[in-house]
């Protein structure tokens, strides 16, 4: 299986600041053939279920706000938070839907004030 | 809109079964792979198992296979997880989750249920 490593574990942004969190991948979730990097970004906020932010590494998710970006290719990938708000405090996970079956997911990057 | 509800947890001894459904409507449920996902209390996410659209292919973790058997009734639009032989390890928040594209496996999860909470213990 693929494994996700995320990194910090955690970090604490002040409002306004920007959130910056790493994915590092086992191996490449690029696939040559289209291009397309297969990677997703989700959102899980205390007692709630994970909410898809991101996935292709880059595209944002429907009704996702445009302060959450993607970007990376082949095993190395971020997520940044250009302008954190009161909202934003979660846990963001990494996942890899390029090894499968075996969908892998990152340990998650708690995202405080 | 895209629903998922999940039922069926509870908490159950070590070594006996439990079985998951999760209901689904707001979209064409026999057009969809799903997934089942869970999460230990306090950590991190776990994929468990996938079936397809049609319940003609479906695949299993390590750690559950032999064990787990994903199934779907897209009759009554739903999903379910029989959890046979369980283990203090399997108490976990399962969630039900919805693959993005019809067409294959490589995927991410659109929609997550809420999740039902699996307790196993003596």
């Amino acid at each position: 299986d693929i494994v996700m490593t995320q990194s910090p574990d955690s970090l604490a942004v002040s409002l306004g600041e920007r959130a910056t969190i790493n994915c590092k991948s086992s191996q490449s979730v690029l696939y040559s053939s289209n291009n397309k990097n297969y990677l997703a970004w989700y959102q899980q906020k205390p007692g709630q279920p994970p909410k898809l932010l991101i996935d292709w590494a880059s595209t944002r998710g429907s009704g996702v706000p445009d302060r959450f970006s993607g970007s990376g290719s082949g095993t190395d990938f971020t997520l940044t938070i250009s302008s954190l708000q009161a909202e934003d405090v979660a846990v963001y996970y990494c996942q890899q839907y390029f090894g499968t079956p075996g969908w892998t997911f990152g340990q998650g990057t708690k995202v405080e004030i | 809109q895209v629903q998922l509800v999940e039922s069926g947890g509870g908490v159950v001894q070590p070594g006996g079964s439990l079985r998951l459904s999760c209901a689904a409507s707001g979209f064409i449920f026999n057009s969809y792979g799903m997934h089942w996902v869970r999460q230990a209390p306090g950590k991190g996410l776990d994929w468990v198992s996938f079936i397809r659209f049609d319940g003609t292919n479906y695949y299993y973790a390590d750690s559950v296979k032999g064990r787990f058997t994903i199934s779907r009734d897209n009759s009554r639009n739903t999903l379910y997880l029989q959890m046979n032989s369980l283990r203090a390890e399997d108490t976990a928040v399962y969630f039900c989750a919805k693959a993005m594209t019809a067409v294959t496996t490589s995927t991410s999860f659109d929609y997550w249920g809420q999740g039902t909470l699996v307790t196993v213990s003596s």
